[in-house]
């Protein structure tokens, strides 16, 4: 067990929905990171959040949008949801943002876009 | 020029041998190579990883070669065994960023 929690589990949902994936980070970790896997664009990097503010920004469509909240816990918010955006969502935790930092990874949301 | 290219895509071993998968990158930028361990239904979980400046790094049956003139670094299992059937990841990141940057897996199987 990573310590980093994700819910739900799993997730179906229609086209054109709009869906809230929550992470809560490992005890005292301060940055975030979202990360989508999907069979064939494999493990990306989406955004990453430290202490309240994004860091980073990597392959994230602009219909997705994230947040990291006071307590640490961070939200991925994917709306006018399509097919292709079916996939494994992970959430990691870092204690700071620096480059070297071990990323815990979370056991993942899966969504089904039907 | 962000790519982290791993190969082979599948790989199956016997009980006791040893696997090795490799990865190149092409960004010169790259600080921080990991390599994280994947069983099905989990999140990955880091198994060891290597900075540039050491060419190799050793935590038990797993050991990190690492190449940096090649831009080419490799995990080798020694005495496999079937528990250590899992996808197996690599990945490198910026020196001045956090996010990893994937291969695309490498999904060993260990036959008894």
């Amino acid at each position: 067990d990573s310590g980093v929690t994700q819910t739900p589990k799993h997730l179906i949902t229609a086209t054109g929905q709009r869906v809230t994936l929550r992470c809560s980070p490992r005890s005292g970790d301060l940055s975030v990171y979202w990360y989508q896997q999907s069979l064939d664009q494999g493990l990306q990097f989406l955004i990453q959040y430290y202490n309240g503010e994004e860091r980073a920004k990597g392959n994230i469509l602009e219909r997705f949008s994230a947040q990291q909240f006071p307590d640490l816990h961070s939200e991925l918010n994917l709306s006018s949801l399509e097919l292709g955006d079916s996939a494994l969502y992970f959430c990691a935790s870092s204690k700071i943002a620096g480059d070297t930092d071990t990323q815990y990874f979370g056991p993942g949301t899966r969504l089904t876009v039907l | 020029q962000q790519q982290v290219k791993q190969s082979p895509q599948s790989l199956i071993v016997q009980k006791g041998g040893i696997s090795i998968i490799n990865c190149a990158y092409e960004n010169t930028a790259f600080d921080y190579f990991p390599w994280y361990q994947q069983f099905p239904g989990k999140g990955p979980a880091l198994l060891i990883a290597i900075r540039p400046d050491v060419s190799e790094k050793k935590e038990g049956r797993f050991t990190i070669s690492f190449n940096k003139s090649a831009k080419q670094f490799s995990l080798h299992i020694m005495d496999s065994q079937p528990g250590d059937s899992a996808t197996y990841f690599c990945a490198a990141s910026p020196w001045q960023g956090g996010k990893l940057i994937f291969g695309q897996g490498t999904e060993l199987s260990v036959k008894p």
